[in-house]
Order: C-alpha cells, then sequence, then structure tokens
C-alpha cells in the first residue's frame, strides 16, 4: 500500500531536549516536505527536500532541521524543543505536484 | 506571497443537501489546486487535484473547479452525507516546491 508513515504519531516532551520525528515513503517520490498546523494559521510549510542531499528553508524553518541522505526518508529534528513548537507536524511528499500525506505526529512540549 | 482564502470557516447542513466550498487564491500563477479532506485527528486525505490547464475535476459526488484568472475555486459536493463530515482545505502549488494552504472549512452535515 503506497503511504506516508510518520513516528511518533503522539509525543509530550520537555523543553530542551532534542527529538525527530521521522518519516519515510514507499511511493519512489523525489519531493518530501514538513509542514505544521496550527488553529487558525492553517498549514506552513517547515522544510521541503527535492531529492536526496537536496533540502531548502519553507516559510517557518527557525528551530527545526532536516536531512535527507535516503530517497524515502525525511526526518525531522528539533534540536532544543521550546513550548512554541508545540503542533501537529505532518509529512508530505509528491512526484508529480499532487501531495500525499503522513497521519500527523501531534508534539507537545512543556 | 500567494494568500489562500476558505470561506466560510464553519458550514452546517441537513443530509442530502448540495453544498459549494469556496478557495480563493491571490496569485493567478499557479501549477495547480489541490481539494484535502481532514478528519479529526487525522492527516490529510487527497480528493482532487486541478492542473492549472484544467477547469474542473470530477470523483463521485465530489466536483471541483479552477478558475485562474479570478483566483478561485469551489468543491461541489451533491448529496451530502453525515460521512461527509470532516474539514476541507484547498492547496495552491505556487512554484515547484511550495505549496500554500488555506485554513480548511468544518463542515457538519446533520443526518
Amino acid at each position: 500500500e503506497a503511504q506516508v508513515t510518520q513516528n511518533p504519531r503522539y509525543l509530550i516532551t520537555v523543553t530542551g531536549k532534542k527529538l525527530t520525528v521521522t518519516c519515510s515513503q514507499n511511493m519512489n517520490h523525489e519531493y518530501m516536505s514538513w509542514y505544521r498546523q496550527d488553529p487558525g494559521l492553517g498549514l506552513r510549510q517547515i522544510y521541503y527536500s527535492m531529492n536526496v542531499e537536496v533540502t531548502d528553508k519553507g516559510d517557518v524553518p527557525e528551530g527545526y532541521k532536516v536531512s535527507r541522505k535516503e530517497k524515502r526518508n525525511f526526518p525531522l529534528i528539533l534540536e532544543s524543543p521550546s513550548p512554541n513548537q508545540t503542533s501537529l507536524y505532518f509529512c508530505a511528499s509528491s512526484l508529480t505536484g499532487e501531495l500525499f500525506f503522513g497521519e500527523g505526529s501531534r508534539l507537545t512540549v512543556l | 506571497k500567494q494568500e489562500v482564502t476558505q470561506i466560510p470557516a464553519a458550514l452546517s447542513v441537513p443530509e442530502g443537501e448540495n453544498l459549494v466550498l469556496n478557495c480563493s487564491f491571490t496569485d493567478s500563477a499557479i501549477y495547480n489546486l489541490q481539494w484535502f479532506r481532514q478528519d479529526p485527528g487525522k492527516g490529510l486525505t487527497s480528493l482532487l487535484l486541478i492542473q492549472s490547464s484544467q477547469r474542473e475535476q470530477t470523483s463521485g459526488r465530489l466536483n471541483a473547479s479552477l478558475d485562474k484568472s479570478s483566483g478561485r475555486s469551489t468543491l461541489y459536493i451533491a448529496a451530502s452525507q453525515p460521512g461527509d463530515s470532516a474539514t476541507y482545505l484547498c492547496a495552491v502549488q505556487a512554484n515547484f516546491n511550495k505549496f500554500y494552504f488555506g485554513s480548511g472549512t468544518k463542515l457538519n452535515v446533520k443526518p
């Protein structure tokens, strides 16, 4: 089954404790991206990747890092999480412009 | 920067009614427009993708239209059902790398 898989789905952590949210897709898509969804603000792009080893900032990259060492994986790294990074995070992939989303990762930073 | 607006923010209709959801965008230079459905606590499910050269797309009871020149798209849902209750989002692909989303319309279909 074609899918985008994110882990963990739910996470509660404390300020400053590094965490990684993994994202994997099995559709051989070149484009992958991360979004955060906040009430009243919609989805905002954090980072995107056009292909392996090619990543770039989206509209809200501050406090986040990404890497793309393999085509299928695109982890989101929060080096020192802060409470304003509490949000619902989505990973998405695309080959021809149609976006396919993961189920989301709800992150709470205390 | 592209801005995407969806009106209304919420809509409640009785079962069986035909309804229209609206999406507007400020820059007509888009690659495509995509409509999604989001259920509470879930990811986004793609409903319809309209390429910039197309005027509309249909899937079952859903029909989406695109008018690039006026910066508008509509999602038409025929014979609505309680199972259609969800939040509907539109997104435009502004260039090869960037996608911009509306805040969504929360639809409630009452039995």
